[in-house]
């Protein structure tokens, strides 16, 4: 059982430049999120999803796109990175609002 | 607006002494309440969680936290602490109105002196 997997583990874009970083689980939870992790600011939710074909904005969704096509694939698109986008990633997945999340182990991104 | 503190950022301790971890939410309801460990460059793993019933909650690695409703806090505690738990802790908090949102703290950043 692989859980939630991640990819890449680390990347380094240039101002400007577009990516995808991938999600995939294999628990078949209906809800996947995406964080972003920075010093001293905890975990901010950037998107959501209730299902396939679902998502919702989280509290830092700007510069950012998902789409759920299926149960098991959530991506995050950066449209065009910026130097603030700079952080860790992180995808997770859950049953429902009481089991509480599983988390891949991240993705550091760094923009020049 | 809902919320959570971890008024501590940074706690040190010696192995074998006890351990409290403060963590309180603004929020009118119960919310459903989570404590998560993070170890360096890893991801978060789920330790306990509380969203009825009796108020004092076990979970994994021997930690246990009690929800108290009067005072809104939701303090994660272990008796003994072992040099493996140094890590960072974050309360998190969810179930707000049918949404599926979760809100993390800041995270406390926990050393164990040997």
């Amino acid at each position: 059982n692989a859980g939630v997997t991640q990819t890449p583990k680390f990347q380094v874009l240039k101002t400007g430049q577009s990516m995808t970083l991938q999600c995939a689980q294999d628990m078949n939870h209906e809800y996947m999120s995406w964080y972003r992790q920075d010093p001293g600011m905890g975990l901010r939710l950037i998107h959501y999803s209730v299902g396939a074909g679902i998502t919702d904005q989280g509290e830092v969704p700007n510069g950012y796109n998902v789409s759920r096509s299926t149960t098991e694939d959530f991506p995050l698109r950066l449209l065009s990175a910026a130097p603030s986008q700079t952080s860790v990633y992180f995808c997770a997945s859950s049953f429902g609002q009481d089991y509480g999340y599983t988390f891949g182990s991240g993705t550091r991104l760094t923009v020049v | 607006a809902q919320s959570v503190t971890q008024p501590d950022i940074h706690i040190t301790v010696s192995e074998g002494a006890s351990l409290e971890l403060r963590c309180n939410y603004s929020y009118g309801a119960t919310p459903y309440l989570f404590w998560y460990v993070q170890s360096p460059g890893q991801g978060l793993q789920l330790l306990l969680k509380y969203f009825s019933g009796d108020t004092l909650v076990q979970g994994i690695k021997g930690f246990e936290a009690e929800f108290k409703r009067s005072q809104s806090s939701f303090n994660l505690r272990k008796p003994s602490v072992h040099w493996s738990d140094a890590a960072e802790y974050f309360c998190a908090v969810g179930g707000f109105s049918g949404t599926y949102k979760y809100i993390f703290g800041t995270g406390t950043r926990l050393k164990v002196l040997a």
